[in-house]
């Protein structure tokens, strides 16, 4: 069974750090980008960041409101996506969920051969409450 | 960034309604529109993307449409089990995604 699970949530207090953890079964956790989305108490959805496959660079993005403290990271090996968060507000305090990237490849005739690249978040994770408060 | 706005923000609608989302983008995204549905407590499902295609295992029931700006997001005939927040996502920036604020839909 294609699954994410992750791990590593709690309640910590302003200003520290915390790791979560993303263990991927039934698939091969390398050949995919890695999306970070969190939900605060009682609100919508809000994309945190994401790591790139080794294939294309194992390159990261970042949300404006978590970028320089937030890091993605990958240890392709363990099948393992990390969320490593440091300087924790209580703004922070959400639900955690780690995502599998799909992607749908279109070859779209044209003078010179352009790919699209259609990304998705196809598998979600049960989620991890991060709680900062003092 | 760019900014996804939905409407409504909440729907009361009746088993076997026709039922329908929007969705507008702040800038032209192409197709690069997915939608999510989420039930409380739970984490969210992929239902379409790239503005209209149905994932595998998602009731035929679900469509999508649109490109550029405004997307919509149609349920044919609801069921009992589609009352849930809907989300729209883009996905045309690959240095920032959003999603939309969510759609509430309930039980009139």
């Amino acid at each position: 069974e294609v699954q994410l699970v992750e791990s590593g949530g709690g309640l910590v207090q302003p200003g520290r750090s915390l790791r979560l953890s993303c263990t991927a079964s039934g698939f091969t956790l390398g050949d995919y980008a890695v999306s970070w989305v969190r939900q605060a108490p009682g609100k919508g959805l809000e994309w945190v960041g994401f790591i790139r496959s080794k294939a294309y660079g194992g390159t990261t993005e970042y949300a404006a409101s978590v970028k320089g403290r937030f890091t993605v990271s990958r240890d392709d090996s363990k099948s393992i996506a990390y969320l490593q968060m440091n300087s924790l507000k209580t703004e922070d305090t959400a639900v955690y969920y780690c995502t599998r990237e799909g992607v749908r490849i279109v070859v779209v005739p044209a003078a010179t051969v352009r790919l699209d690249y259609y990304y998705y978040m196809d598998v979600w994770g049960k989620g991890t409450t991060v709680t900062v408060s003092s | 960034d760019i900014q996804m706005t939905q409407s409504p923000s909440s729907l009361s609608a009746s088993v076997g309604d026709r039922v329908t989302i929007t969705c507008r983008a702040s800038q032209s995204i192409s197709s690069y529109l997915n939608w999510y549905q989420q039930k409380p407590g739970k984490a969210p499902k992929l239902l379409i993307y790239a503005a209209s295609s149905l994932q595998s295992g998602v009731p035929s029931r679900f469509s999508g449409s649109g490109s550029g700006t405004d997307f919509t997001l149609t349920i044919s005939s609801l069921q009992p089990e589609d009352f849930a927040t809907y989300y729209c996502q883009q996905s045309y920036s690959t240095l920032s995604y959003t999603f939309g604020q969510g759609t509430k839909l309930e039980i009139k």
